[in-house]
């Protein structure tokens, strides 16, 4: 059965540092990907998706991951953190009708 | 186009008391789902459903309910309220390229 592990359940960058978000998975065939980002007293919202394309996806807000099957991982990362990116972060995996969730991590960016 | 609507946005159950949470979408989706999130824990799938008439049980299905007789909407039952039931309920509907849309969510106390 799929599933997902985010290494560390909050992370805290200074503005203008480098965002690295950790994302490990299990499935028994080619996943889809995705992050989530959840902003406060909000639904979650598509940050970018991982399809069997190209290995590194592009998204939103200047994010962007890269699928490494040899290492199970899909690690969200941003150059520049900024105040705006503080929120909490959800890594998921979908290998059939249903998808699987991480426990999510709390960013918080520092001034 | 609303996108995912769910309502109401805020309720308080006494224990044991019963209710429908409501949830639509105007994408035409046939895959729609229905999600707790607990803080700490992420999103757990409770009932998920791949088009009208067919719904099947997620992770953590015990103490509610689930029909689906149109494709627009996809109501969750809760009897017997407990107390563990206090959580925000998420509903979401997918697309053809596993994009899950997210509503605002519902969230629920049980006293």
């Amino acid at each position: 059965a799929q599933s997902v592990t985010q290494l560390g359940s909050h992370v805290s960058v200074s503005e203008g540092a480098l965002v690295l978000l950790r994302c490990n998975y299990s499935s028994s065939v080619p996943p889809y990907l995705f992050w989530y980002v959840q902003y406060p007293n909000q639904g979650l919202q598509l940050l970018l998706k991982y399809t069997s394309a190209a290995t590194l996806v592009k998204g939103i807000n200047g994010f962007e991951a890269e699928f490494k099957k040899s290492e199970t991982s899909f690690h969200l990362t941003k150059p520049s953190a900024h105040m705006s990116d503080a929120a909490e972060y959800f890594c998921a995996v979908s290998e059939g009708n249903d998808m699987r969730f991480g426990a999510g991590t709390r960013l918080t960016v520092k001034p | 186009n609303a996108g995912v609507t769910q309502t109401p946005k805020f309720r308080i159950l006494k224990i044991g008391q019963s209710m429908t949470l409501q949830c639509a979408q105007d994408m035409n989706h046939n895959y729609m789902y229905w999600y707790r999130q607990d803080p700490g824990m992420g999103l757990k799938l409770i009932y998920y459903s791949v088009g009208a008439g067919i719904t099947d049980k997620g992770e953590v299905p015990n103490g509610y309910n689930v029909s689906r007789s149109t494709t627009e909407d996809f109501p969750l039952r809760l009897e017997l309220a407990a107390p563990s039931q206090t959580s925000v309920y998420f509903c979401a509907s997918r697309d053809d390229s596993y994009e899950q849309y997210f509503g605002p969510g519902t969230r629920l106390t049980v006293t």
